[in-house]
């Protein structure tokens, strides 16, 4: 069973159009985050949402726009692409307020390539 | 502003040999070091981790030492194997709250046999 798993593990698009990406964890996690990796492999925080309640929220074009259905679930939609939004996507989960709570659980990371 | 700043940016290691990769951290808030380990396709997963009440702390090959006055912390690979061939992230977090994780750019690691 895989514990965060996102979905494309690819993405390939042009620019200007809206994409979205999926995630999901089965860890029973409160919190889900964004996170954003570039070419030069730098992990930068895009959002978080502990409850589905938004409580991290960087400095990211208002193109992203997270989204919880529920704390299970975190998908991430990006209107307009453009070309630096190229990038590998990663989702990960956390259970705040544990003994353990900082430990971060990543997914396999999505991808995007924008042409 | 980089909080977290990681060094070397890259690292080859003969089979066999040490590797070190050293971090340094501007926050004096933070309480909870980790390191990441990150193969090519995956996400990162966690490694091993330190607070700041101790100095050294060992699982199996893989040491981190804390310098808390020089705001300093680095890992240790003893031993290293082409398994440990990956990029390695350090990070750290204050875990008050809802925690934010700051990672460190990463160093690749390259065991050679």
């Amino acid at each position: 069973d895989t514990a965060v798993s996102q979905t494309p593990k690819y993405l390939v698009t042009q620019m200007g159009n809206d994409k979205s990406i999926k995630c999901e964890q089965n860890l029973g996690h409160d919190t889900m985050y964004w996170y954003k990796q570039d070419s030069k492999k730098f992990l930068k925080i895009m959002f978080s949402y502990n409850n589905k309640e938004l409580i991290i929220n960087e400095t990211v074009p208002n193109r992203f726009s997270p989204k919880s259905p529920d704390k299970a679930h975190l998908n991430l939609h990006i209107n307009s692409l453009e070309l630096g939004d190229s990038a590998v996507y990663f989702c990960a989960s956390s259970h705040v307020r544990s003994a353990t709570n900082e430990k971060l659980f990543f997914g396999s990371g999505t991808q995007l390539s924008v042409l | 502003q980089q909080q977290v700043k990681q060094s070397p940016q890259s690292l080859i290691v003969q089979k066999g040999g040490i590797s070190i990769i050293n971090c340094a951290y501007e926050n004096t808030a933070f309480d909870y070091f980790p390191w990441y380990q990150q193969f090519p396709g995956k996400g990162p997963a966690l490694l091993i981790a330190i607070r700041p009440d101790v100095s050294e702390k060992k699982e199996g090959r893989f040491t981190i030492s804390f310098n808390k006055s020089a705001k300093q912390f680095s890992l240790h690979i003893m031993d290293s194997q082409p398994g440990d061939s990956a990029t390695y992230f350090c990070a750290a977090s204050n875990s008050g709250g809802y925690q934010k994780v700051t990672f460190g750019t990463g160093t690749k690691l390259q065991v050679i046999p």
